[in-house]
């Protein structure tokens, strides 16, 4: 079965600096990945999302991913952290034949001034 | 495009109350799910329609729960009777029906009961 790993339930960073979020995925077949965020009282808003296309995927708000198919990861980066990037962080995976979101457990994301 | 709209935002109601929170997906979006979001279970699919038939409900959590889609642009989810372990945000959220198209979620309803 699907799963998804998001190391980290809380991260913090300063202002500036880089963001990484970490999502490993178990999958026998390379599967649909995703990262949404959740604003605080807000559903969840797609920042990017990888279809094999590319393995590197550029989403919104300056973010991008990288899908590694030796590590089954699936990192979520942001070159220079800005204090409106504040928010829980979901990863996501689809698996092939399927339309049912496998979550994983979120990472809340604090930007220090 | 309007998005995937829910309501009420906020719900308040009373032990043994029945509740009944709305959606209405993307047009042209033919698949539909409803998810729970607590602090201490995360987020939880309730149940999945594909072309207004409900394809999946293995994880709507008793009998007191119910989910209609009437139609491609309209769905239900009724709580009967409301406890308030069923205090949580719950989101709807639409998708077409094409591998890794990704779901757009509307902005949920907050349900207290007390």
């Amino acid at each position: 079965a699907q799963s998804v790993t998001q190391l980290g339930s809380h991260v913090s960073v300063s202002e500036g600096a880089l963001v990484l979020l970490r999502c490993n995925y178990s999958s026998s077949v390379p599967p649909y990945l995703f990262w949404y965020v959740q604003y605080p009282n807000q559903g969840l808003q797609l920042l990017l999302k990888y279809t094999s296309a590319a393995t590197l995927v550029k989403g919104i708000n300056g973010f991008e991913a990288e899908f590694k198919k030796s590590e089954t990861s699936f990192h979520l980066t942001k070159p220079s952290a800005h204090m409106s990037d504040a928010a829980e962080y979901f990863c996501a995976v689809i698996g092939s034949g399927t339309y049912k979101y496998i979550f994983g457990t979120g990472t809340r994301l604090k930007v220090l001034a | 495009d309007a998005g995937v709209i829910q309501s009420p935002r906020h719900e308040v109601t009373e032990m043994g109350q029945e509740v009944t929170l709305r959606c209405k997906p993307i047009s042209g979006h033919n698949s539909l799910f409803w998810y729970r979001q607590t602090m201490m279970r995360g987020l939880e699919l309730l149940i999945y329609f594909n072309n207004n038939v409900p394809i999946d409900d293995s994880g709507m959590p008793e009998d007191r729960f119910s989910a209609k889609m009437p139609n491609a642009s309209f769905s239900t989810l009724k709580i009967q009777p409301s406890e308030p372990r069923d205090s949580a945000v719950y989101f709807c959220a639409s998708s077409r029906t094409v591998e890794g198209y990704g779901y757009t979620f509307g902005s949920g309803t907050r349900l207290t009961v007390v």
